[in-house]
């Protein structure tokens, strides 16, 4: 069974350019979700979509969004990127919308803002 | 009160050693504990989930849980170098904010197994 998949791994931008991240979910799972991890912090909650629906949102600001798309893919856009956004961007999943069951990550998307 | 605490590290331990990493937690309500590994570099790996009270043992690891002391640990016997990560520890925490449950995770422990 494959497991969860991110593209790309690497992602190069400039201050105030614009990121899309993209997710492809376990087989079966319909619960996506983003979390940051900048150098010597911990897994921050970013967003949470299930059946296409944001769900829940962590403490960032509106110009981190998402969505998810029917076949529960899911991606991720960073408008406005400023510095302070490098930072190891990893997607999970998730049965459903149970939010007790286990998460699996996919490898991450390193995005470095220069 | 910080929501999931863990020690920082780093923890060192000789080969073959039991390795204890704790953690604590400061929703009462929560339902779900997840211990997962992250070496350098790498995303986080799942490698134990408990939900009830007492021990579960997978392999070489042991997670504990006591709900009323909010208080699970995770417990690696004859620990090898490979085993040298960092050890996240994941509970199922009320945000308040939206009002729903949501996977909170500690800052790990750093855990290093000395040959």
């Amino acid at each position: 069974e494959a497991g969860v998949t991110q593209s790309p791994t690497h992602l190069i931008k400039t201050r105030g350019q614009q990121a899309t991240l993209r997710c492809s979910p376990i087989s079966g799972h319909t619960s996506v979700y983003w979390y940051q991890q900048a150098l010597g912090l911990g897994l921050q909650f970013l967003l949470w979509y299930d059946e296409g629906e944001e769900r829940n949102r962590g403490n960032f600001p509106p110009r981190f969004s998402g969505r998810q798309f029917p076949n529960y893919s899911s991606e991720l856009n960073v408008n406005a990127l400023e510095l302070e956004d490098s930072a190891l961007y990893l997607c999970a999943s998730s049965p459903d919308e149970w939010t007790g069951y286990e998460q699996y990550f996919g490898p991450g998307t390193r995005l470095t803002v220069t | 009160q910080k929501e999931v605490e863990q020690n920082s590290g780093p923890l060192s331990v000789p080969e073959g050693a039991i390795a204890s990493l704790n953690c604590t937690y400061s929703d009462r309500g929560s339902q779900s504990f997840f211990w997962y590994r992250q070496y350098s570099g790498k995303s986080p790996e799942l490698i134990m989930s408990i939900y009830s009270n007492g021990d579960k043992e997978d392999g070489r690891f042991t997670a504990q849980l006591n709900k009323a002391s909010q208080y699970v640990s995770l417990l690696i016997r004859d620990s090898q170098p490979s085993d040298s990560a960092t050890y996240l520890c994941a509970v199922n925490i009320l945000t308040s904010g939206a009002g729903s449950y949501q996977l909170t995770f500690g800052k790990g422990t750093k855990l290093s197994v000395i040959p």
